[in-house]
Order: C-alpha cells, then structure tokens, then sequence
C-alpha cells in the first residue's frame, strides 16, 4: 500500500511554544489530507482537512488560529500547533487518501506524540 | 467477555478462538467502510474494507460483515492469535467525499 510519513514521531515542548509537525505521502500525490487528534482510550477525532493549495477546513470545536494547518504541495502537509499548553498533548496522526476503484482508502502515518510540559 | 472500560470496550478471547469485534456507523450516506487495526503508539493499519453494495468479504484469516438495514459492522477474525492484541476501529467514508469518521473503537484482549 501506499506509504504516509510522518515527523516527528514524538516531541516535548514548552508551555506557550509553538510546534511543528510534518505529514508526507512518499509514493503518491496526495490532494486531501486529514489530521486527526487522539487522547488515550479513545478514538480518532478528525480535527481538519488540508486541501493542496487552499485553506483548511476545520472540524467544528477545533480552533483553526491554534492549529495552523499548510498544504504546501501535493506530498506535504504541515500542522502547527500554536502557543502550546499541556491540554494540547496528545496522540496527532495524519492521513492522506489516494482514489482506487471500489473507493477512496486512506493511509495513515505513524502517529506524532506531543507532550507539552 | 466484553466489557466497558473507561473508554474503550473490551474483548477478551482465548488464543485460537474466533473474535467478532461489532461496530456501528452513523451516516446512512456512507458507501465505503475500512477496518483498521492501531498497536500501541503506531498509527492505524489498513485490515480490510467493503463497499456498500457488498454484505461480506474476507480476507485472510478477517471477515466483514456490513448490514445497511441497521448500520452495522462486525469484523470477524478467525484463529486469533496474539499478535492481534491491538484495538480495532470501524470508520465510514461518507460519500463523494474523502472524509472518515471513526468509531469508538474496541481493545482486543488475546488471553495465551
């Protein structure tokens, strides 16, 4: 299957600083990608979808000027967390879909692990 | 058994017996379903996926089940084994778009 990279694999921050973190899809263009956050014993909660060259479209309850999302290209998307603070570590994985006959799978990174002390 | 966590539920079954992980969906809307396996601090695996137009479909050692009439998944893996400690998660795909919603999920136990 198709492979999504993502990095870092774990990051601790500082309260109130600000984090970057970098999904590429490694063997496909991808024009639709998706972050999701996920805190312990719980599911994935879709958070945005990055679109290549347009703004974000955000998951009502997610605030867009905390998470800043970029779709610079159609292998890369970025996410920043902004102004961190410990409510915010969490379990941040991202997604890119890739359109085959029957339907559109999606591929998964590894996972980025923030923890913000 | 199954049982109800803090969060996510709970199945247990002894190595070598058959698992039924159950899932239910929310969007009458949506016509692609994927099974996902997530190990501890990975990301989620592609298991397997249907199309809304198909009941069942298998592949090895897993079975989806999909009943549209009440919006129910089941994920049928055969021989467990305990490399299929993980938790499971169900997500749609709503039509004619590329967005997943997931299920709540569910831990499965694998008991040597």
């Amino acid at each position: 299957g198709a492979v999504v990279s993502q990095h870092p694999s774990w990051v601790i921050c500082k309260s109130g600083t600000s984090v970057k973190i970098e999904c590429r899809s490694l063997d496909f263009q991808a024009t639709t990608m998706f972050w999701y956050r996920q805190f312990p014993k719980q599911s994935l909660m879709l958070m945005a979808t990055s679109n290549e060259g347009s703004k974000a479209t955000y998951e009502q309850g997610v605030e867009k000027d905390k998470f800043l999302i970029n779709h610079a290209s159609l292998t890369l998307s970025t996410l920043t967390v902004t102004s961190a603070h410990p409510e915010d570590s969490s379990f941040y994985i991202c997604s890119a879909s890739q359109k085959k006959t029957g339907g559109t799978e999606a591929f998964f990174g590894q996972g980025t692990r923030l923890t913000v002390v | 058994g199954e049982s109800v966590g803090l969060h996510l539920p709970t199945l247990s079954v002894q190595e070598g017996d058959n698992s039924i992980i159950n899932c239910a969906y929310s969007n009458s809307a949506s016509d692609y379903f994927i099974w996902y396996k997530q190990e501890s601090g990975k990301g989620p695996q592609f298991i397997i996926d249907i199309r809304s137009n198909m009941d069942k479909r298998q592949g090895q050692r897993v079975t989806v089940l999909l009943n549209k009439t009440v919006k129910h998944l089941s994920l049928q893996i055969a021989a467990t084994q305990p490399g299929d400690s993980a938790v499971y998660f169900c997500a749609e795909n709503i039509s004619g778009t590329y967005k997943y919603i997931f299920g709540t999920g569910t831990r499965l136990k694998v008991l040597a």
